[in-house]
This record gives C-alpha cells, structure tokens and sequence, in this order.
C-alpha cells in the first residue's frame, strides 16, 4: 500500500503553461507539505498544511498556489511556468508538527 | 530560512568499510532525523531521535542526538552496494515548528 502518492511522475511543459501536481496519504495525517528540490538536493520547504488550513507560506511565488480539498489531499497548482520552476517536487506527511515526515516519490517538472 | 550543516558533503567508500556522518546546528533542535534518498525516490526516514544524548540503531545504522542538542550523527556499518544514496538530516526546534533540512550527504560505495 502506497502511503504518500504523487502524480505525475514526470512533467514536461512549456514556459507559460499552467500544471499541477496531486499528492494524497493514506496514513491519516493531519499534516502535508510540498518541497522542492533542486539540482543540487537541496530540500526546501513550500508550504506546509495543518487539517486543510494553510500553516507556513515560505517565500514561494504566488504563481505556486496548494489547495487542500480534505486532510488526505494537497495539490499544487502552478500558474506561468518559468524554467527556473524546473525541479524534483515532493509532498510529505506528518501525523503533526514536529513528527516523521514521510516522503512521496515526487514529480520531477522540467519547463522548456 | 535556516539549513543545517552537514559533513561530508560526498564519501567514496570501499564496501565493508565503515560510515560516518554528521549534521550541525548554530541553535538548539529538540528532534533530528535521518532520511536516505535514493536516485529517483523520495526520502525514506532511518530514524528518529528525540531525546539529548540518545542513540538508535537501525539495522548497520545507527544515529546519535548529540548533548549539545546542536548536532546529529549517523553511522554505518560494513557498508554495502544497496547503501549508495543521499543522506539528510532534518531537525525541528520546537513542538509544532517544521523541520529544517541538512544539506546532504552523497554516499558511494565501491564493489
């Protein structure tokens, strides 16, 4: 049983294009996160989501815009792709705040 | 926003031989974890610490919760192929703060 699920797997779009990408858990999480990661690994937070209300906006594009239709889904919604958007997406979940989180497989988006 | 330090940045190691890694912090975290990401995945969590000073072990792994409460180490035993990746550590400051991502570890294991 998958317990953190992505789609797509893979995007490939071009600059100007509107996408998302779908995340859901089955561990009945209250918390979900969206992360990006970068060329070089690095891991860094987006947004973070507490019973389906927005808890930490970090410093995103708000052509980058979650939406939380129920405590086992978080969607990303990406307005205007830009080629510095391209990157490996990752959603988790966390039982709360301050527990393990567990990672999707992620999205990895390429804009051309 | 913050990012912990992680030491070394790559590793090229024989197989069997030992690994040692580490994670630091210039303020106090009161959980760490460690995560392996393999090419292609997402990161799997190893393990959990919660406590100063505690020491979990995993299998070959095992990580400490450093006393200082500003550091984090992970080892592992005769290493094997299967053990190539990348390693994170993440630390959180508070209950119910986020946590905060090292900056990774790239593990490659020589046959």
């Amino acid at each position: 049983d998958t317990a953190v699920s992505q789609t797509p797997k893979y995007l490939v779009t071009q600059m100007g294009n509107d996408k998302s990408i779908k995340c859901e858990q089955n561990l009945g999480h209250d918390t979900m996160y969206w992360y990006k990661q970068d060329s070089k690994k690095f891991l860094k937070i987006m947004f973070s989501y507490n019973n389906k209300e927005l808890i930490i906006n970090e410093t995103v594009p708000n052509r980058f815009s979650p939406k939380s239709p129920d405590k086992a889904h978080l969607n990303l919604h990406i307005n205007s792709l830009e080629l510095g958007d391209s990157a490996v997406y990752f959603c988790a979940s966390s039982r709360d705040f301050s527990y393990e989180q567990y990672f999707g497989p992620g999205t990895r988006l390429t804009v051309t | 926003g913050q990012q912990l330090n992680q030491s070394p940045q790559s590793m090229f190691i024989q197989e069997g031989e030992d690994v040692s890694m580490n994670c630091t912090s210039s303020s106090i975290f009161n959980t760490w974890l460690w995560y392996k990401q393999d090419p292609g995945e997402g990161p799997v969590l190893l393990i959990a610490l919660y406590k100063a000073g505690e020491l979990t072990s995993n299998g070959r792994l095992t990580a400490q919760f450093g006393i200082t409460r500003k550091d984090s180490f992970l080892n592992i035993s005769a290493s094997i192929p299967s053990d190539v990746g990348i390693y994170f550590c993440a630390g959180s400051p508070n209950t119910g703060n986020q946590f905060y991502f090292g900056t990774g570890t790239s593990l490659t294991v020589i046959p």
